[in-house]
């Protein structure tokens, strides 16, 4: 069955490093998604991405945050100068149609611990 | 917040009892699907329900939507030790594109 995948499984950072997440969204699916979740809280919206571009934002993704996708398979999430407070776990997401009418599929997670 | 919030946080019964879990959310929505996450894993999809429909049903799941209301619950009947997990709901609003809400979770216990 196709799945998500997501690497690295867990990072620890030094706090203002730069870490790159990598993911592989399903191969036929066109909308991408970050979420993060800190401490098995509530999953937090940060970016969604579709047709090469940012579709939408949320006020967490500033500009310490950008994606691309830079061979057409792979979906990275950096974080340009990390602080402590990043330190959660990021899902990546993906969908053939969007929320319209699709459900999401993730991945295992990236854990980062920001030090 | 124009999250989904579930309630009860956390839910603890014994196997074979039903589980019912709600989300109440505060703007129009296009559909509202439940999500489940294993401790430390992914979520994983359960069901979509839209906007023009009532209620849904899926092998031992259940689930409502009252969009007068702006709440939804979703319900595991015969609960068994594998459903421990948490389970959120995600929204999907109406004029917002490709962007999904989700809640703080319930944290289900089923005890064996």
């Amino acid at each position: 069955e196709p799945e998500v995948t997501q690497t690295p499984s867990h990072q620890v950072t030094q706090m203002g490093q730069e870490v790159i997440l990598r993911c592989v969204p399903i191969s036929n699916h066109l909308y991408f998604y970050w979420y993060r979740q800190i401490l098995g809280q509530k999953v937090e919206f940060l970016v969604s991405f579709y047709n090469n571009e940012i579709s939408e934002k949320s006020e967490i993704f500033d500009d310490q945050f950008s994606v691309e996708r830079p061979d057409g398979s792979n979906f990275t999430l950096k974080i340009r100068s990390t602080k402590l407070e990043d330190s959660a776990m990021y899902f990546c997401a993906s969908s053939a149609s969007g929320g319209n009418t699709g459900e999401l599929f993730f991945g295992e997670g990236s854990r980062l611990t920001v030090l | 917040s124009q999250q989904g919030e579930e309630d009860p946080q956390a839910l603890s019964i014994q196997e074979g009892e039903n589980a019912t879990m709600n989300c109440s959310y505060k703007t129009s929505i296009n559909n509202l699907q439940w999500y489940r996450q294993n401790s430390g894993r992914g979520l994983v999809h359960l069901i979509l329900i839209r906007s023009n429909e009532r209620e849904k049903h899926s092998g031992r799941l259940r689930v409502t939507l009252d969009t007068s209301k702006k709440s939804s619950s979703l319900l595991i009947t015969a609960s068994r030790a594998a459903d421990t997990a948490s389970y959120f709901c995600a929204t999907y609003l109406l004029y917002n594109f490709n962007k999904f809400y989700f809640g703080s979770g319930t944290k289900l216990n089923v005890k064996p």
